[in-house]
């Protein structure tokens, strides 16, 4: 069933391309931060973390930048593939908590 | 290892029951956190378990409690549900070393009517 809102700004890209995901975070004091992909009927999956202290992470495709200076954080995947079609959010902690602030999401569109 | 899991997967409730939901972490992960998902309000914490205490409580009223077990399961309670708890009900569970890193469950799809 629909788990996340029908409102969500939309990405659309070409299967093989190169997808920039972007996202503002709330709090400067923040230290840590995921990005969560979210299938439709599924919980969140996680992907990639980043901590304060660094400005870049890879992974297997995937590439996240931290600019504390202005509070964004982007997901950058690479010969992006039909089965990356989902809903990503991004999320904030703080204080080193177990609690996450989430981003309102972005729905990444897969053209064939 | 199996996934973090959460029953019942879905649940229909009449405004003024109440209801209780459960959830299994990944074995070895000793804190749960659980977060409520809408349309309008997107991903919310509601609160985070450790060693069967709470260690973390987010902006719910009274209404939403929750609780651990020795075994690191958790449950979380709604009495006195209204429509707009309706929303998926997600359970995260974390190894809580080093790592903030969480796992999510599949959730529970509640809906009040």
């Amino acid at each position: 069933g629909e788990s996340v809102g029908l409102h969500l700004p939309t990405l659309s890209v070409q299967e093989g391309d190169n997808s920039i995901i972007n996202c503002a975070y709330s709090n400067s004091a923040s230290d840590y931060f995921i990005w969560y992909k979210q299938e439709s009927g599924k919980g969140p999956q996680f992907i990639i973390d980043i901590r304060s202290n660094m400005d870049k992470r890879q992974g297997q495709r995937v590439t996240v930048l931290l600019n504390k200076t202005v509070k964004h954080l982007s997901l950058q995947i690479a010969a992006t593939q039909p089965g990356d079609s989902a809903v990503y959010f991004c999320a904030e902690n703080m204080d080193s908590s177990y609690k996450l602030i989430f981003g309102s999401g972005t729905r990444l569109l897969v053209r064939p | 290892k199996a996934g973090v899991t959460q029953t019942p997967r879905y649940l229909i409730k009449t405004r003024g029951q109440q209801v209780t939901l459960s959830c299994s972490p990944i074995s070895g992960h000793r804190s749960v956190s659980w977060y409520q998902q809408t349309p309008g309000q997107g991903l919310q914490f509601l609160f985070e378990y450790f060693s069967e205490t709470q260690r973390n409580k987010g902006n719910f009223p009274g209404r939403f409690s929750g609780r651990q077990f020795s075994n690191s399961r958790s449950e979380m309670n709604v009495s006195t549900l209204e429509l707009g708890d309706s929303a998926l009900y997600l359970c995260a569970s974390s190894f809580s070393g080093s790592s903030y890193e969480q796992y999510f469950g599949p959730g529970t799809r509640l809906t009040v009517t």
